[in-house]
């Protein structure tokens, strides 16, 4: 039930074009739902986050759509660019005096020119 | 100012070495984390401190010890570690028990352990 499950593994994506990640969870105590860009070598980097009572949020190229009766929300990445190039992770979190995450998998996003 | 600092940025250590890993934060954060990451793998929780105190150990080996000497650092002891122990070790804090929940994340320590 901690589980949070995203999909797909790895993407690839035309300059231009647009990038949809979709992730699920089961907990319906979760209640803050952040995206992680992560770079080779470095630290993820907060991209964009949701809370429940919101069904759409977006900030620039990201948006983030949300469907609390499904249990399901997703990243699209508008006009991805070769620099959106990285591994992106879906993550949820309850908050329980401080916040533990529970990432997705990861997915692989290449942007090809 | 979102910024976690992680020192050192790379670590060779051989098998009876001991080492520390250190993290700052000067966000106000009263909740600071460790986490371990393999290639193409999430990050993995190993332990968090909330107000200074240790709130979870994720079962970690006790080859792991970590410290929270203030509010503001975070430090990971090394010590006879294993080969399967090479991995990026992240740190990041949060707010603590208030909104919003983000976590901020430092660019972590590549290990490699001989």
């Amino acid at each position: 039930q901690q589980q949070v499950k995203q999909s797909p593994q790895s993407l690839i994506v035309q300059k231009g074009g647009i990038s949809i990640i979709n992730c699920a969870y089961e907990n319906t105590a979760f209640d803050y739902f952040p995206w992680y860009q992560q770079f080779p070598g470095k630290g993820p980097a907060l991209l964009i986050a949701i809370r429940p009572d919101v069904s759409e949020k977006k900030e620039g190229r990201f948006t983030i759509s949300f469907n609390k009766s499904a249990k399901q929300f997703s990243l699209h990445i508008m006009d991805s660019q070769p620099g959106d190039s990285a591994t992106y992770f879906c993550a949820a979190s309850m908050n329980s005096g401080y916040s533990t995450l529970t990432f997705g998998k990861g997915t692989m996003l290449l942007v090809s020119p | 100012d979102t910024e976690v600092t992680q020192t050192p940025k790379h670590l060779v250590m051989g098998m009876t070495n001991k080492k520390s890993l250190k993290c700052e934060q000067h966000m106000g954060h009263r909740a600071m984390y460790w986490y371990k990451q393999k290639a193409k793998k999430p990050p993995e929780l190993m332990f968090v401190y909330s107000y200074e105190k240790l709130s979870i150990n994720e079962s970690v080996p006790s080859r792991f010890s970590p410290e929270c000497p203030n509010s503001s650092l975070l430090n990971l002891h090394l010590h006879a570690l294993q080969p399967e122990d090479s991995a990026l070790y992240l740190c990041a804090s949060s707010q603590g028990d208030t909104a919003p929940l983000t976590q901020y994340f430092g660019p972590g320590t590549r290990l490699l352990v001989l």
